[in-house]
């Protein structure tokens, strides 16, 4: 399996902030990474695919970056709604399909 | 819209059978995969395994003996079956439609609870 590793796992930061999320995989993924946000009792929501593309209807203070085996998510100012838990996921391996652990973004 | 919606059994006894279907409304199986993936309550997303037009099927090897993945294509739907379940498998349950640019599309899942 391929591992995917975020960090930090929990991160306190208040409006208007710029946050960075990093999720590191245990072998090259190429640009096979896709970034996702769950609130409490709801499904994940797709923020960015291919590493790098914003999905449609997403802010554009979400960016991603990276290829091969390290990747960030970027928030470059925090807004209230988006305090959430955030997941990197890899599809280069369908053998299994893998999420990072997620990352808690509260605020502070 | 497109619109997936997902419906199954949420109480089950240790060794039973897990059965969850989900329907797609507004759009066509074509040229995705379909997918179920799993929460259990307050941890991670776990990818269980998915299915695409023609039948083909990839299943986590951690959960492979025990899942089958089906799909119908004349009315749309998919579906899940995990046998022998525990206490273990306790979980929100998602269908979710993933194509090249990354999975978009989920249901609004379903928390199934393995309890005695």
């Amino acid at each position: 399996d391929i591992q995917m590793t975020q960090s930090p796992s929990s991160l306190s930061a208040s409006v208007g902030d710029r946050v960075t999320i990093t999720c590191r995989a245990s072998q090259s993924i190429s640009s096979y990474l896709n970034w996702y946000q769950q609130k409490p009792g709801k499904a994940p929501n797709l923020l960015i695919y291919g590493a790098s593309t914003l999905h449609s209807g997403v802010p554009s203070r979400f960016s991603g970056s990276g290829s091969g085996t390290d990747f960030t998510l970027t928030i470059s100012s925090l807004q209230p709604e988006d305090f959430a838990t955030y997941y990197c996921q890899q599809t280069y391996s369908s053998r299994p399909i893998t999420f990072g652990q997620g990352t808690r973004l509260e605020i502070k | 819209q497109v619109q997936l919606h997902q419906w199954g059994a949420g109480l089950l006894k240790p060794s039973e059978t897990l059965s969850l279907t989900c329907g797609l409304y507004g759009g066509s199986f074509s040229g995705y995969y379909w997918s179920w993936i799993r929460q259990p309550p307050g941890k991670g997303l776990e990818w269980i395994g998915e299915i695409n037009r023609s039948g083909s099927t990839n299943y986590n090897p951690s959960l492979e003996s025990r899942v089958t993945i089906s799909g119908d294509t004349s009315r749309n739907q998919f579906s899940l079956r995990l046998t022998s379940v525990t206490v273990a498998d306790t979980a929100v349950y998602y269908c979710a439609r993933r194509g090249a640019a990354g999975t978009g599309l989920w249901g609004q899942g379903t928390l199934v609870t393995v309890s005695s």
